[in-house]
């Protein structure tokens, strides 16, 4: 069975910085791109970041271009989202998302919340 | 960037209803689009992909169409499990661009 397991969410101040991690199991992990998909309170889903399988190149929502980063850890099944900058229009659940032509499996989501 | 427009943002329907939700690309993305189903406060579920291919798992009463700019997702026959909101996604080219989701609520 896929699992992803997001932590590393919570409460930080504009400005804060953040990262986010993902535990994969239940599949060849080193065998998928993975994503970030994020949604704000009462709000829709957005598409955030992508990673390919050995990690030499990611893409980026225009939103996080140059504040987000994405990386993976494959001999730890392990993809992370490193936030910096942070807003608080960044505020949201964050998804670990496993790409399978197209997305086909969803982590339960960490929140983080940006305030003062 | 390719723009997703998904119709309607909500609906109310009956058990047993037929239900259409629509979404259009600022562009062509072939079939290169799926569907979601959110029930609240859970992650979403994939319900179809390649614009027509059932999920495995998900009842047949749901079927997707489509190519190119347009795009429909239909339950054939509403269930009270299928009231939640509804999100395409479009994966033919970065940035991925969801739909803004279509709520369907029970009448």
């Amino acid at each position: 069975e896929v699992q992803l397991v997001e932590s590393g969410g919570g409460l930080v101040q504009p400005g804060g910085s953040v990262r986010l991690s993902c535990a994969a199991s239940g599949f060849t992990f080193i065998n998928y791109w993975m994503h970030w998909v994020r949604q704000a309170p009462g709000g829709g889903l957005v598409w955030v970041s992508r990673i390919n399988v050995d990690g030499s190149d990611a893409t980026y929502a225009d939103s996080v271009k140059g504040r987000f980063t994405v990386s993976r850890d494959n001999a730890k099944n392990t993809v992370y989202l490193q936030m910096n900058s942070l807003r608080v229009d960044d505020t949201a659940v964050y998804y670990c998302t496993r790409g399978g032509g197209p997305i086909d499996s969803w982590g339960q989501g960490t929140l983080v919340t940006v305030s003062s | 960037d390719i723009q997703m427009t998904q119709s309607p943002s909500s609906l109310s329907a009956s058990v047993g209803d037929r239900v259409t939700i629509t979404c259009r690309a600022s562009q062509g993305i072939r079939n290169d689009l799926g569907w979601y189903q959110q029930k609240p406060g859970t992650a979403p579920k994939r319900l179809m992909y390649a614009a027509s291919t059932l999920q495995s798992g998900v009842p047949s009463r749901f079927s997707g169409s489509g190519s190119g700019t347009e795009f429909t997702l239909t339950i054939s026959s509403l269930q009270p499990e299928d009231f939640a909101t509804y999100y395409c996604l479009q994966y033919n080219s970065y940035p991925w661009m969801f739909g803004q989701g279509t709520k369907v609520e029970i009448k």
